[in-house]
């Protein structure tokens, strides 16, 4: 499987700040990428998906992609208590399999 | 999306038994994998289950240890043979609805071989 790296967590950040997660990744031909909130206990769920170079945003979520530097990022605006997680960065390469890396945790203080 | 059942969603078993996961989809899917999510640990596909034949293993994992079934497109099992405490971990039933599609989760089925 491929590599996908995390920023090593913990993350604790303030209500209503920005936390930002970094994902980096070893295959070049990658073309997909997603991001995964797992909650304590729960299965993971998708929150991103991102398919080509710059940002999208979806509510407080912003997915950035840079393939040339095969890093792609996610920015949370306004945290809330309830983005209290652990984010999985998921990459797809050709061969149509989802690697994951090691999760980044995620603590919101109120 | 499509709704994933997965069953059992937690069981304790003896080492040396074997255990059948179920998982139902509620619509046809292109493509059904099983992970697996160790302790603390992030998810580590186990194999792709395909459709009439023989499931796709990953490097680390045998078809005598996990043996995957796929009778048609919207239900597969993963069963864990001869188990041991260090199978004890997450399994996570997963489907890709369409072809690049992201992949979607079932709840898991927590293991725990005492």
């Amino acid at each position: 499987q491929k590599e996908v790296e995390q920023n090593s967590g913990p993350l604790s950040v303030p209500e209503g700040a920005i936390a930002s997660l970094n994902c980096t990744y070893s295959d070049r031909g990658s073309q997909s990428f997603f991001w995964y909130r797992q909650y304590s206990g729960k299965s993971p769920e998708l929150i991103m998906s991102i398919y080509s170079n710059g940002d999208k945003e979806d509510g407080r979520f912003t997915a950035q992609l840079n393939k040339a530097s095969q890093y792609v990022s996610l920015l949370i605006r306004d945290s809330q208590p309830s983005d209290s997680a652990t984010y999985l960065c998921a990459v797809r390469g050709n061969d149509y399999k989802l690697s994951f890396g090691a999760g980044t945790t995620v603590t919101v203080r109120a | 999306s499509a709704v994933i059942s997965q069953k059992p969603s937690r069981d304790i078993c003896q080492r040396g038994t074997s255990l059948t996961i179920q998982c139902q989809v509620d619509s046809q899917v292109t493509m059904m994998f099983w992970y697996r999510q160790q302790p603390g640990q992030s998810l580590t596909l186990i194999a792709t289950a395909n459709q009439g034949s023989e499931a796709t293993y990953e490097s680390g994992f045998v078809i005598d240890k996990f043996p995957i079934s796929r009778p048609n497109l919207t239900f597969s099992t993963l069963t864990v043979s001869n188990m041991s405490p260090e199978d004890s971990s997450i399994y996570l039933c997963s489907v890709e609805e369409t072809g690049g599609s992201p992949l979607h989760f079932g709840n898991g089925t927590r293991l725990t071989v005492t």
